[in-house]
C-alpha cells in the first residue's frame, strides 16, 4: 500500500499546552485525510478530516492543516487536557477508498 | 455519528478452534466493511475489505481460507479465524462506510488470544 510518515513517534506535553502532529504522504491522488484517536484497548475514533479541497479545518480545540504541494498534513490540538492523552494515527484515502495508516503519535499530556 | 459494534470484545480459544468476530453498523447502512489488525505498539494493518454481497478483497499476504469474511447484509459482517494458532493472537477491529458516510467508522475492536 501506499506510504505516509508520521512525526513524532512520541509527545509529552504540560497541560494547557499546544500538540502538534505532522504526516507527510506520497500518492499526489490522495483526496481524504482523516485523524483518529485511539485509546488503549479501544478502537480508533474518527475526530476530524479534511478533503484535499481545503487547505484547513477547525473544531473547537483541534486543527487540520492541509498543503497538497507539500503533500504533508498536520493536527493541532490546544489547550491539551489530560483526556487527550491517546495514541493518534493520521491516515489517507486514494482512489480505491482504503486508508493507509500512519504509524501513530503516543501523546501524553502531563498534569 | 454513525456507530460500529464489534462482538466478541475478546475471546480466549485454543490452538486448533475456529473464532468468529462479528461486526454490525447500528445506524447507517456499509456498503463497504473493513478488517484490521493490530499488533501491540503497532498501527492497524487492513486484512480485507468486503462489499455487501460480494467476495471480499484481502490483502496481499494474508490468508483468505484462514480467514474467512461475510458481509451478507447491509449491517453485518463476520470474521471467521479459522484453525487459530497462537500467532493469530491480535487486536481486531472492523470499520464501516456507507449510505451518508463517506467516512470510515471502526468498532470497539476484539482481543483475540489464541492459547
Amino acid at each position: 500500500g501506499e506510504n505516509v510518515e508520521q512525526h513524532p513517534s512520541t509527545l509529552s506535553v504540560q497541560e494547557g499546552d499546544s500538540a502538534v502532529i505532522k504526516c507527510t504522504y506520497s500518492d499526489s491522488a490522495s483526496n481524504y485525510f482523516p485523524w483518529y484517536k485511539q485509546e488503549l484497548g479501544k478502537g480508533p475514533q474518527l475526530i476530524i478530516d479534511i478533503r484535499s479541497n481545503v487547505g484547513e479545518k477547525k473544531d473547537q480545540r483541534i486543527a487540520v492543516t492541509l498543503n497538497k504541494t507539500a503533500k504533508h498534513f498536520s493536527l493541532h490540538i490546544t489547550e491539551t487536557q489530560p483526556e487527550d492523552s491517546a495514541v493518534y494515527f493520521c491516515a489517507f484515502r486514494s482512489n480505491d477508498y482504503k486508508l493507509s495508516f500512519g504509524a501513530g503519535t503516543t501523546v501524553t499530556v502531563r498534569a | 455519528g454513525a456507530v460500529v459494534s464489534q462482538h466478541p470484545s475478546w475471546v480466549i480459544c485454543k490452538s486448533g478452534t475456529s473464532v468468529k468476530i462479528e461486526c454490525r453498523s447500528l445506524d447507517f447502512q456499509a456498503t463497504t466493511m473493513f478488517w484490521y489488525r493490530q499488533f501491540p505498539k503497532q498501527s492497524l494493518m487492513l486484512m480485507a475489505t468486503s462489499n455487501e454481497g460480494s467476495k471480499a478483497t484481502y490483502e496481499q499476504g494474508v490468508e483468505k481460507d484462514k480467514f474467512l469474511i461475510n458481509h451478507a447484509s447491509l449491517t453485518l459482517s463476520t470474521l471467521t479465524v479459522t484453525s487459530a494458532h497462537p500467532e493469530d493472537s491480535s487486536f481486531y477491529i472492523c470499520s464501516a462506510s456507507g449510505g451518508a458516510y463517506v467516512e470510515q467508522y471502526f468498532g470497539p475492536g476484539t482481543r483475540l488470544t489464541v492459547t
